[in-house]
């Protein structure tokens, strides 16, 4: 079965350093991978996904994640944390052979950069 | 308007009501989706609609009733509801159901069950 996991419930970072947040996943075949995030009384926006191709993905306020296929990771990165990425991050993932029109996501992280 | 809007923001409803969330979406795509949010779980998809036909109903209880008249609308008619269907409904949309598309959320309806 496809399954999504975000180890970290909270990742506390000082304004100005990098910051990571988590994410392995489970499938049967290969991986559309997906970032959102979340922002108090607000949907889910997307920030960037990995498709094919090249293992880093660039994406949307300078956020970057990078496909692992032998650790089955795709942790979300970005070098210099501002204290408006505080917000709940999500990762999804959708599985191209299971003919399933499933995404699935993680129960999220909360992202709290410190000033 | 643009992207994806949901109405009402919030709703509180007895559990004999009957009430409907509304979803548009102005971007053109052919999916829609709608998921429950609940505090430390994981985002339940319960419906999906592809060209207006629905395509996936996640074995969600027939007190949640879809309608999908058109690619940009969905609806989601609510009755006899129970205490711990209260969340955050949000609906999404994307360009294809298949495939490597992002989802497009809208804020979301709170709703509370009394």
């Amino acid at each position: 079965a496809q399954s999504v996991a975000q180890p970290e419930d909270q990742v506390n970072v000082a304004e100005g350093n990098p910051l990571t947040v988590k994410c392995t996943y489970s499938v049967s075949g290969n991986p559309y991978l997906f970032w959102y995030v979340q922002y108090p009384n607000r949907g889910l926006q997307f920030l960037l996904k990995y498709i094919t191709g090249d293992n880093l993905v660039k994406g949307s306020y300078g956020f970057e994640a990078e496909f692992n296929k032998s650790q089955t990771s795709f942790h979300l990165k970005k070098p210099s944390a501002l204290v408006s990425d505080s917000a709940l991050y999500f990762c999804a993932v959708r599985d191209l052979t299971s003919g399933t029109y499933k995404y699935i996501f993680g129960t999220g992280t909360r992202l709290k950069v410190l000033a | 308007e643009t992207g994806v809007t949901q109405t009402p923001r919030h709703l509180v409803m007895g559990m004999t009501n009957k009430k409907s969330l509304k979803c548009e979406q102005h971007l053109g795509h052919n999916a829609m989706y709608w998921y429950k949010q609940s505090a430390k779980k994981p985002l339940e998809l319960m419906f999906v609609y592809n060209f207006k036909e629905q395509t996936e109903n996640n074995s969600v209880p027939s007190r949640f009733s879809p309608e999908c008249p058109n690619s940009s609308h969905l609806f989601l008619h609510l009755h006899t509801l129970q205490p711990e269907d209260s969340a955050l409904y949000l609906c999404a949309s994307s360009q294809g159901s298949l495939g490597g598309y992002e989802q497009y959320f809208g804020p979301g309806t709170r709703l509370t069950v009394t």
